[in-house]
């Protein structure tokens, strides 16, 4: 089936560090979201892309959606601690309409 | 807000018993959906509902059930629970109806977490 290869698995990181992590598939998607998901919490939504080459920012956040729509990226900016959790990315196949979630990336930021 | 609510939050069954995880939404949200999450797999879909009255399977669907007993809310039921289900289900609605963008903008409960010994 589909998948989205989700990377890095896990990031540990200086606070003040900034951060970037990324999906890529062979498939194509319509649609990108990222959320985030706090310890012991159900996943957020931080950042929605509709468009290939739309570039969004929420805060400290940005993500694009990129030019092939097999892949998106977030950046984070001046992590802080509260930033530690689980960031998901999730795309909506064009093939199925099914939304696809990556493995999800781990990021502790140390103070 | 209470937005999407589950029941329980922790859970310790023995192999074959049965049990009901209650999720309810007060967001008027069209469809439903119950996933799993296990480590270094991400969020699998299990079943879903997008309107009142229906069900479908989603990548997962082995060894459960589900009932959309009205617009707010969606049980999933585990019939004779196995170790194999051992993970931390999380419900989670949207504003979509039936059509081909039926999975976006999902807002999640805070999760169950469930072990079977």
């Amino acid at each position: 089936g589909q998948q989205l290869n989700q990377s890095p698995q896990s990031m540990f990181i200086q606070e003040g560090e900034d951060v970037s992590m990324n999906c890529t598939s062979s498939s194509i998607f319509n649609t990108w979201l990222w959320y985030k998901q706090d310890p012991g919490e159900g996943p957020v939504l931080l950042i929605a892309l509709y468009k290939a080459g739309e570039l969004t920012s929420n805060g400290r956040l940005t993500a694009q959606f990129g030019i092939t729509r097999k892949d998106s990226f977030l950046n984070i900016s001046a992590s802080i601690p509260s930033d530690v959790g689980i960031y998901f990315c999730a795309g909506l196949s064009s093939n199925t309409g099914k939304l696809i979630f990556g493995q999800g990336t781990t990021l502790q930021v140390k103070p | 807000n209470a937005g999407v609510t589950q029941t329980p939050k922790f859970q310790v069954l023995k192999t074959g018993q049965s049990m009901t995880l209650q999720c309810a939404q007060d967001m008027n949200h069209n469809s439903m959906y119950w996933y799993r999450q296990d480590p270094g797999m991400g969020l699998r879909l299990i079943y879903y509902s997008a309107s009142e009255g229906t069900t479908d399977k989603g990548e997962v669907p082995n060894g459960y059930n589900v009932s959309r007993l009205n617009k707010r809310e969606f049980s999933l039921r585990l019939e004779s629970a196995a170790p194999s289900q051992t993970s931390v289900y999380f419900c989670a609605s949207s504003e979509s109806t039936t059509g081909t963008a039926t999975n976006e903008k999902l807002f999640f409960g805070s999760g169950t977490q469930l072990s079977v010994l």
